[in-house]
């Protein structure tokens, strides 16, 4: 199983702060026959199913504010949030879906300090 | 516009099946071009990729290795609906359950989530 280690596991910033989250894989998840990473981003807050906010490392969900960026490739990845607003107060998760099991990271917990 | 609506009891016994059901509409079950998955949320809060089933001129699932040998996930396609049954529970399986709709590689329409707790 390819295993998604994320980190920090919890991060305290100010209002219109940056927030940056890693995700690092196991192995890597960049597919040669499609030329993309399959690697999702979801935002999850308390009593709500999972959101998408990123997929295939760097596309933008339709409807997903500007704010909210990903990057990276192979193994190394990283959402970053642009400016925090009071609603980004959530749980986020990356997850692969290079091949079966698809896997989840730890999760990252956001808040405003 | 997908919608997916769970259903099933929020209290099952240990040792008995989990058994929950995803119906669909504005997709179909049978479409070639998705995955029909289960996700859960544990109480300590991570999310768990439990296992998908799809159509590609044939159906197919494939599971996690955590619950591999008690987990089936089953289409009906004459209520285009899918259901996830997961046998021999034990407290460590209490979590909220979640179905969702995987199109390019995310899951981008979700179901609404169910709570079970396992609990004689």
């Amino acid at each position: 199983d390819i295993v998604m280690t994320q980190s920090p596991n919890s991060l305290g910033l100010s209002l219109g702060e940056r927030a940056t989250i890693n995700c690092k894989s196991s192995q890597s998840i960049f597919d040669t026959s499609t030329n993309e990473n399959h690697l999702t981003w979801y935002q999850k807050k308390p009593g709500q199913p999972p959101k998408v906010l990123i997929y295939w490392a760097s596309t933008r969900e339709s409807g997903v504010p500007d704010r909210f960026r990903g990057s990276g490739s192979g193994t190394d990845f990283t959402l970053t949030i642009s400016s925090l607003q009071a609603e980004d107060v959530a749980v986020y998760y990356c997850q692969q879906s290079y091949s079966s099991p698809l896997t989840f990271g730890g999760g990252t917990k956001v808040e405003i300090k | 516009q997908v919608h997916l609506q769970q259903s099933g009891p929020g209290l099952v016994k240990p040792s008995q099946t989990l058994s929950l059901t995803c119906a669909i509409s504005g997709d179909s079950v049978s479409a070639n071009y998705v995955t029909w998955d289960w996700v859960r949320q544990s109480p300590s809060g991570g999310l768990e990729w439990l296992g998908r089933a799809y159509y590609r001129s044939r159906w197919y699932s494939d599971y996690a290795e955590s619950v591999k040998s008690r987990i089936i996930i089953n289409p009906d396609t004459s209520k285009n609906q899918f259901s996830l049954l997961l046998s021999s529970v034990t407290p460590e399986d209490t979590a909220v359950y979640f179905c969702a709709r995987s199109y390019g590689w995310r899951s981008d329409y979700w179901g609404q989530g169910t709570l079970v707790t396992v609990s004689s």
